[in-house]
């Protein structure tokens, strides 16, 4: 198995730019995390789906930020608009029902300058 | 609520030193404890997991033991190598919560030979 495919795997951009990240699950997993990683807040649970249908999207910092989950192969974060502070790694996990463990893909590094 | 807790790094060992990361957690009921493993450039690994009080966890000689009178996790090995150089994380999956990751802030480990 490839293991969670995400792209790209950095990304420069300027501010007031739309940012846009995917991931591709591992085939089978109905469970679908985005994270983002920085030094100062450490690893932080933007949203996660399961079935792809939002179940908490309580860690999305603000309407700047959304994703979309239109099947079972495929997610999208997007950030629309791009602020400087939105600089970090953004990582997809995914995880299959009855298990409690987390697959991560390699993440992507986000630079708004 | 859910938190936890890792103690600071960076953690500098020579090669087969002991090593011990404490983590300790907050959380209500009762969640399932993992130790995951980000290697520079790469995406988090599961390193070992526990779901249940006086559960040991164990994977590539590192261990760890789910206390819950003393509400901690703490990771352990009993020699060290230059490989083992990483950061590693704690985390704690809610009960009944989809599998959702509360993450402590990581401890980097550097292994000199």
């Amino acid at each position: 198995d490839a293991g969670v495919i995400q792209s790209p795997r950095h990304e420069v951009t300027e501010m007031g730019q739309e940012v846009t990240l995917r991931c591709k699950p591992i085939s089978g997993h109905n469970s679908l995390f985005w994270y983002r990683q920085t030094m100062m807040r450490g690893l932080e649970l933007l949203i996660y789906f399961n079935n792809n249908v939002p179940i908490d999207d309580s860690g999305m910092p603000e309407d700047r930020f959304s994703a979309k989950m239109p099947n079972a192969s495929f997610s999208t974060l997007k950030i629309q608009p791009s602020e400087p502070r939105d600089s970090a790694v953004y990582f997809c996990a995914t995880q299959t029902g009855g298990t409690d463990t987390q697959y991560f893909g390699p993440g992507t590094r986000l630079t708004v300058l | 609520g859910n938190s936890v807790t890792q103690m600071e790094g960076p953690v500098t060992l020579s090669e087969e030193a002991f090593l011990t990361i404490n983590c300790t957690y907050t959380a209500t009921g009762y969640p399932s404890l993992f130790w995951y493993v980000q290697y520079p450039g790469e995406g988090l690994q599961l390193l070992l997991k526990a779901t249940k009080a006086d559960d040991k966890g164990s994977n590539k000689g590192f261990e760890a033991t789910y206390r819950k009178e003393t509400t901690s996790f703490h990771l352990e090995k009993g020699s060290v190598q230059v490989s083992d150089s990483a950061v590693y994380f704690c985390a704690l999956s809610p009960y009944n919560q989809g599998g959702k990751l509360i993450f402590g802030q990581g401890t980097e480990l550097s292994v000199k030979p």
